[in-house]
């Protein structure tokens, strides 16, 4: 099964800093590496698919980078309402493994 | 719009079974594939498997492989996820999840999650 890591585990931001999140695959998945935003009690939402696409009605402020093993998650200018856990999950083969998920939060 | 409704949460006894179901609007059923998610309480998100809503076709997470089964009902537009022998770790909220597979594959649409919790 191809492992999933994610880092930072957690990270503390402020409202307009720019923040990034790594992803790093135990072997090659291509640009098979998706990214979700999971708020407390509510489902994942699909925000990055294939790596760097933005998903339809996600704000541009998000974004994604990488490929092969290594991808990149950044939020560009922080706002209070994407306090959330992001997960990194890819689709190169089955199981579809997530990360460990990042826990963001508000300085 | 589209919309993936899950039914209602569950309590099972240990070495009971469950199975929630996962009623598809606003989409072709059978063009797209349904993931099953789950969640501990405080924990991560864990893949579990999928079906082709149009061939029936399965794929299972090797630790779920003989105690999960997932099926699904072309004529009403509803998969289900069936999960055997439960032990108290399965406690859990399960998702189902819209499938897209063109190359990669993506999850762009989630059922609102049914808690199962498995207590004696």
């Amino acid at each position: 099964d191809i492992q999933m890591t994610q880092s930072p585990s957690s990270l503390s931001a402020s409202v307009g800093d720019r923040v990034t999140i790594t992803c790093r695959a135990s072997q090659s998945i291509k640009n098979y590496l998706n990214w979700y935003q999971q708020k407390p009690g509510k489902a994942p939402r699909l925000l990055i698919y294939t790596a760097s696409s933005l998903q339809s009605g996600v704000p541009s402020r998000f974004s994604g980078s990488g490929s092969g093993t290594d991808f990149s998650f950044t939020i560009s200018s922080l706002q209070p309402e994407d306090i959330a856990t992001y997960y990194c999950q890819q689709s190169y083969s089955a199981p579809h493994t997530f990360g460990q998920g990042t826990e963001l939060g508000i300085k | 719009q589209v919309q993936l409704v899950q039914s209602g949460a569950e309590v099972r006894e240990p070495g009971a079974s469950v199975k929630v179901s996962c009623k598809a609007f606003g989409y072709t059923f059978t063009g797209y594939y349904i993931h099953w998610v789950r969640q501990a309480p405080g924990q991560g998100l864990e893949w579990m498997g999928w079906i082709n809503a149009n061939s029936g076709g399965t794929i299972y997470e090797k630790k779920f492989q003989d105690r999960v089964t997932m099926t699904r009902d072309t004529s009403i537009s509803t998969a289900y996820m069936e999960l055997s022998r439960l032990r108290s770790d399965d406690t859990a909220v399960y998702y189902c999840a819209r499938g897209y597979c063109s190359g990669d594959c993506y999850s762009d649409s989630w059922g609102q999650g049914t808690l199962v919790t498995v207590s004696s």
